[in-house]
């Protein structure tokens, strides 16, 4: 199993511009999240999802979408980038229900600059 | 609202020396804490959590509902216990993990 995959791992954009952050998971896990990493501020939980079709705002949703079309796949977009969003981005999944609930597995990470 | 304090951004232990990781949490109902460690190059992952009261690598946490706490500690640090420790918190009705802002933890031989 690849376990969570996230892609890029790096990227350069200018202030205004869009671009999707993937991450897919295949360890057929119900609940899948986004956090953000900034020095000082430690993990930040931007959205999550508990399964296909339903997703919900974490602490700092403003400038990010979401959408959980299938199990494996949970994209975030940043629609009009700014500096304010410079950071390390991470894409966890973990069961839902049962003793592992609350268990996360974390991608690699995305380490994202904003100009 | 932060749930999950973590005072120190910075620990910095000898080695054979303990250590104590602080974990705060302002919660109402039954929490379910969890403790993760992101070792460097590593992906971040789970060290323990309090409902399964086990030991590992040395580390444990209990959970102590009356000071809202779930401090890490082990009797002796290794050098290889250097990693960043985040305590993150589950609220019992929901499903998002929220964490504290983490403590280095450096052992220096």
């Amino acid at each position: 199993n690849a376990g969570v995959t996230q892609t890029p791992k790096f990227q350069v954009l200018k202030t205004g511009q869009s671009m999707t952050l993937q991450c897919a998971q295949d360890m057929n896990h119900e609940y899948m999240s986004w956090y953000r990493q900034d020095p000082g501020m430690g993990l930040r939980l931007i959205h999550y999802s508990v399964g296909a079709g339903i997703t919900d705002q974490g602490e700092v949703p403003n400038g990010y979408n979401v959408s959980r079309s299938t199990t494996e796949d949970f994209p975030l977009r940043l629609l009009s980038a700014a500096p304010s969003q410079t950071s390390v981005y991470f894409c966890a999944s973990g069961r839902q229900g049962g003793p592992n609930t609350g268990e996360l597995f974390f991608g690699e990470g995305s380490r994202l600059t904003v100009l | 609202a932060q749930r999950v304090t973590q005072p120190e951004k910075l620990l910095s232990v000898f080695k054979g020396a303990p250590v104590e990781l602080k974990c705060n949490y302002s919660y109402s109902g039954s929490p379910e804490l969890f403790w993760y460690v992101q070792y460097s190059r590593q992906r971040l992952q789970l060290l323990l959590r309090h409902i399964s009261r086990e030991s590992i690598k040395g580390f444990t946490a209990d959970l102590n509902k009356g000071e809202t706490s779930f401090h890490l500690k082990k009797p002796f640090a290794q050098e290889e216990d250097s990693a960043m420790y985040y305590c993150a918190l589950r609220e019992d009705s929901g499903y998002a993990l929220n964490f504290g802002k983490g403590t280095s933890l450096l052992v220096t031989p």
